[in-house]
Parts: structure tokens; sequence; C-alpha cells
């Protein structure tokens, strides 16, 4: 059980246009989903918070109307990079948490920016 | 700020030897998890730890959390080959937002 999938699991695109995605709970109801961002050789850093039906809470330093996150359902919530730039590549890993606290990570996605 | 730091960055390890890693955080906290990342991959859970005084061991690795001094470890015995991979510890901030500040990670070689 506990298994988050993300989609897509790779993904180029040209600077200057968005690029969402997607991450799902398969087999729980997460009422909160985490999505954080690790470039090469480093830790992960959380970049919002996302609940069911409310806005994201987004971390210092992280611009909300470039990062747009959407949780519409208890299994579902999208990242869109928006007018990406090369500076914006890196590896988008998203987590889920559902009634225990724990969080499930997914896959992760990795963003190319050219 | 909750601030996690991990020592040693980089490990390189012969097989067969022990080693521990350690994980300092500068507030409060009595949940911590350790997670593996083998290049180009997600997280992979390790272990949960939820209170002061937790030991958990799991084949060669053995975690543990002592909540007064702030610090976890993670105790590698007669290292193999396939324990290659980056560690990270992650501590939840306790806040009521389940938020997870992650360590500076823990690059760890073993070679034959």
């Amino acid at each position: 059980g506990a298994v988050v999938s993300q989609h897509p699991s790779r993904v180029i695109c040209k600077s200057g246009t968005s690029v969402k995605i997607e991450c799902r709970s398969l087999d729980f109801q997460a009422t909160t989903m985490f999505w954080y961002r690790q470039f090469p050789k480093q830790s992960l850093m959380l970049m919002a918070t996302s609940n069911e039906g409310s806005k994201a809470t987004y971390e210092q330093g992280v611009e909300k109307d470039k990062f747009l996150i959407n949780h519409a359902s208890l299994t579902l919530s999208t990242l869109t990079v928006t007018s990406a730039h090369p500076e914006d590549s890196s590896f988008y890993i998203c987590s889920a948490a559902g009634q225990s606290d724990t969080q499930y990570f997914g896959p992760g996605t990795r963003l190319t920016v050219l | 700020e909750l601030k996690v730091e991990q020592n040693p960055l980089f490990l390189s390890m012969q097989e067969g030897k022990n080693y521990t890693i350690y994980c300092n955080y500068s507030t409060t906290s009595d949940r911590l998890y350790w997670y593996r990342q083998d290049p180009g991959k997600s997280l992979e859970s390790l272990f949960v730890l939820l209170s002061n005084g937790a030991v958990k061991q799991e084949g060669r690795l053995m975690a543990s959390l002592d909540t007064k001094a702030r610090l976890s470890t993670l105790h590698i015995t007669a290292a193999v080959h396939d324990l290659s991979a980056t560690y990270f510890c992650a501590v939840d901030m306790r806040d009521g937002t389940d938020k997870l500040i992650f360590g500076t990670g823990t690059r760890l070689q073993v070679f034959p």
C-alpha cells in the first residue's frame, strides 16, 4: 500500500514554455501533499505544502506565480512550472500524507529546460 | 529556523567496516526519518523514529534517536557494496504542518 505516482517521469521543454507535473496517491487519500525540488548532489528543498481544496502554502523564496500548485482532489496534486527557464531544471519530487502523517514519496520528475 | 546537519557529507569505506552517520538538528522534535536515495531515483524509506531513545534495526543498518541531544545516528555494520547510496535524515517540524526538513545528505561509497 501507500503508493505515490508522478507523471511524467522525465520532461524536456524549451525555455518560456510551461510544464505540468502530476502527483497521485494510488491507494490512499492524501489530505496533504508536498512538493520538493532537488538540484544535483544537493538535498531536498521543500517548495510548498498543499491541502485538498485550499491554496498551497509556499516556502520562503519560492515564487507562487511561477510554481502553480493545485490540489483538486484527495488523490491528485499538480505542479505547473510556468515560463520555465534553464535554472528551473531540477528533480521534482512530491510526497503525500494521509491520516498517519507519514509522507510517501513519488518517484520524481526530472525537468530539463533547454 | 530548523536546521538539520549531517556528517560526514561524504564517506568512502571499505567493505566489512563499520561506521556511523550523524544527524544533528536545531529544534525540538521527537520524530525523525531516515531515507536512502540511489542515483537518479527518489527516496526509499528506511526508518521512522518516533520517540526519545528509539532504536530500529534492519539488516546492516541501525538507527537511533536522542531527542535531548537533538541527535540521530545511522550505524552501518560490516558494510557491503549494495549499501552505496546517499542517506538523508529528515526531521518533522511537529508544528501541525507535517513538514519535513531534510538533512544535507551523506553520500556513502563502499569499495571492496
